[in-house]
């Protein structure tokens, strides 16, 4: 089983739309969670922490199920800017151990 | 502004040539980081450092090298002994916290 596993889309959406990523993860030491946004070319850049059951920001919103062992980004209300790739990362139990999803494609469509 | 620069952010190399990638960050941060991105795979860690003057493999150093002579920098060489070098190399540093800061990238490609 891969340490960090996404869902492997891509997603193709129209505006407006309500979208949903899922995220699972072996390392059940892990502590926090973060979920990135990274655009075509682009460095990725933190979208979202994620430290006990979840955070909200806006539009999105993350949750933590450690029981299952599984992280989710929601994204309401799409907009054609959120189209992009989305990369779940766990962090281990030791200091540096950041493991990466793929990612995941998201294309929002007018 | 505080942030990471890296440089170059286009490099072409020719088989058997050493290449070094500059990051420079004026974050304060302690931990810094640097990843190889191909197409359509995630990010790999190749080393990284949590203090000066100190660093440590990550899953796929063989081929690289760094030094962390001061807090700010963190340079990496990509050697003649890295077999398949043309990627998307990413340097990050960190907060305490785990939250990753990247610089803008360096493409590298083998001609």
């Amino acid at each position: 089983r891969k340490e960090v596993e996404q869902d492997p889309g891509p997603f193709n959406v129209p505006e407006g739309a309500t979208v949903a990523f899922n995220c699972t993860y072996s390392n059940s030491a892990s502590q926090s969670f973060f979920w990135y946004r990274q655009d075509c070319r682009k460095e990725p850049k933190l979208l979202m922490s994620v430290y006990s059951s979840g955070n909200e920001d806006g539009r999105f919103t993350a949750q933590l199920n450690r029981a299952s062992q599984y992280i989710s980004l929601l994204i309401r209300d799409s907009k054609l800017s959120d189209s992009a790739t989305y990369l779940c990362v766990a962090l281990g139990g030791s200091n540096y151990k950041l493991t990466f999803g793929k990612g995941t494609l998201l294309t929002v469509n007018p | 502004d505080g942030g990471i620069t890296q440089s170059p952010k286009y490099l072409f190399r020719k088989e058997g040539q050493n290449v070094t990638l500059s990051c420079e960050q004026n974050l304060n941060h302690d931990a810094m980081y640097w990843y190889r991105q191909d197409p359509g795979q995630g990010l790999r860690l190749i080393y990284y450092s949590q203090i000066v003057n100190d660093f440590q493999k990550g899953d796929i150093a063989e081929g690289y090298s760094v030094s962390r002579e001061k807090k700010e920098s963190f340079p990496l060489t990509v050697t003649s002994a890295q077999k398949n070098p043309t990627a998307f190399y990413l340097c990050a540093s960190s907060t305490n916290t785990g939250e990753l800061f990247f610089g803008e990238g360096s493409r590298l490609t083998v001609l």
